[in-house]
């Protein structure tokens, strides 16, 4: 079975910082790799996602992630997060080609951004 | 954008009690709907796989008796918590498929 692995569980920084959050999974077949946000008191939206092509994939708010396939990583990053980034960040996978199969999830990293 | 909604949004109930969470999809059709619940501080666990028109596949460790799933049409799934106990006190997340996973805004659910 598949597993994702988020080491960061709190990461605080001020605004204007850059950001990167780690997710390493485990399996050995293709994946589908996830992040995605929980602001405070909201449900889970999809900042980003990589299905196949090119390994750096750009998503919404000005995140991005690249997917290093030797390293099984798919690490976000932001170059300058703002006090609205503040929220909980899940990063998932799915073992299929296409999306709608169900994911694992990490265990969240919680982004506190101080102004 | 694809639209899940949830309800109730928050429901508190006795211990001993059953309680229904509905979830639907408001703009597409999805034949594969996704239960998870998520802890305090913690990560969304799957409980089931719910199938329009089929049974429930559920998750190692997760009591089908206890929490009932049904998807009756290709917008609607329902999750019952059967005699709810303090333990089963959570937030419930769905979520429906359809290219991909788009979540719902989950259910709180306290069981005095």
């Amino acid at each position: 079975a598949q597993s994702v692995s988020q080491h960061n569980h709190h990461v605080i920084l001020s605004e204007a910082a850059s950001l990167e959050l780690g997710c390493n999974y485990s399996y050995g077949g293709t994946v589908n790799l996830f992040w995605y946000v929980q602001y405070p008191g909201q449900h889970l939206q999809l900042l980003l996602k990589y299905f196949s092509g090119d390994p750096l994939v750009k998503g919404i708010k000005g995140f991005e992630a690249e997917f290093i396939k030797s390293k099984f990583s798919f690490n976000l990053r932001k170059p300058s997060v703002q006090w609205s980034d503040t929220a909980e960040y899940f990063c998932a996978v799915n073992p299929t080609n296409f999306g709608n199969e169900k994911l694992t999830f990490g265990t969240g990293t919680r982004l506190t951004i101080i102004p | 954008g694809a639209v899940v909604s949830q309800h109730p949004s928050w429901v508190i109930c006795k211990s001993g009690t059953s309680v229904k969470i509905e979830c639907r999809s408001l703009d597409f059709q999805a034949t594969t709907m996704f239960w998870y619940r998520q802890f305090p501080k913690q990560s969304l666990m799957l409980m089931a796989t719910s199938n329009e028109g089929s049974k429930a596949t559920y998750e190692q460790g997760v009591e089908k008796d206890k929490f009932l799933i049904n998807h009756a049409s290709l917008t609607l799934s329902t999750l019952t918590v059967t005699s709810a106990h303090p333990e089963d006190s959570s937030f419930y997340i769905c979520s429906a498929a359809w290219y991909e996973q788009y979540f719902g805004p989950g259910t709180r659910l306290t069981v005095t």
